[in-house]
């Protein structure tokens, strides 16, 4: 079945570092891609999407580019700030499902 | 937030015991879902609704039940809550008209069971 591997964390980071977050995926079809992030005592926000091969979804500094030819769909961002601090969950959704599939979550935390 | 609250946020109950989680939204939306979050396992899908009194299982759904009387509500209910039932639960919606499965989610309900 579907599934999403995400890297491990925690990440720790200090203000103004590069991110990279690595997010592989595994799907039968042509999936849709997304980003979530929750932050401390809350639910989880959509961050970013993307819904076809080659596409780049983009939001708060944040990005991420589908790419199809390595399952891939690493979340990126070129300086951190304290307030990134949060769990940040990659997710896929097949075509035409009503269900998104998580990976673990990746804890991040920025120092100042 | 989509207006998706929970209620309770927090609750403690012993093993054996019946719990009902409710969850509440204000804008229509057609599904909702309700997930735990656990350390190590991230979101898993517990059960859905797409629409009144039409509900699925998901992947974690033993030891769960789901109702869905009006658009708004979808109560989840441990029959006999166990500790490994102890968790974070989610709940989420999304309207027909969004592609692409975007969720909003609610603020949680963190349950334990001694």
């Amino acid at each position: 079945g579907d599934s999403v591997t995400q890297m491990e964390g925690p990440v720790t980071l200090s203000e103004e570092a590069c991110l990279t977050i690595n997010c592989t995926y595994t799907a039968t079809g042509y999936p849709s891609l997304f980003w979530y992030v929750q932050y401390p005592g809350e639910g989880l926000q959509l961050l970013l999407k993307a819904t076809k091969a080659d596409d780049k979804g983009s939001n708060k500094g944040f990005e991420a580019t589908y790419r199809k030819e390595t399952t891939s769909f690493h979340l990126e961002k070129g300086s951190v700030q304290v307030s990134d601090s949060a769990v940040y969950f990659c997710a896929l959704s097949e075509g035409g499902s009503e269900k998104l599939v998580f990976g673990k979550g990746t804890k991040l935390t920025v120092n100042p | 937030d989509a207006g998706i609250t929970q209620s309770p946020r927090h609750k403690v109950t012993e093993t054996g015991t019946p719990v009902t989680l409710r969850c509440h939204q204000t804008e229509n939306h057609r599904y909702m879902y309700w997930y735990r979050q656990d350390p190590g396992h991230g979101l898993r899908l517990i059960h859905y609704s797409y629409g009144v009194k039409d509900t699925d299982k998901g992947e974690v759904s033993d030891g769960y039940s789901v109702s869905r009387s009006k658009t708004e509500d979808f109560l989840l209910t441990l029959e006999s809550a166990t500790s490994s039932q102890t968790s974070v639960y989610f709940c989420a919606a999304r309207g027909a008209g969004l592609p692409y499965n975007e969720q909003f989610f609610g603020p949680g309900t963190r349950l334990t069971v001694l």
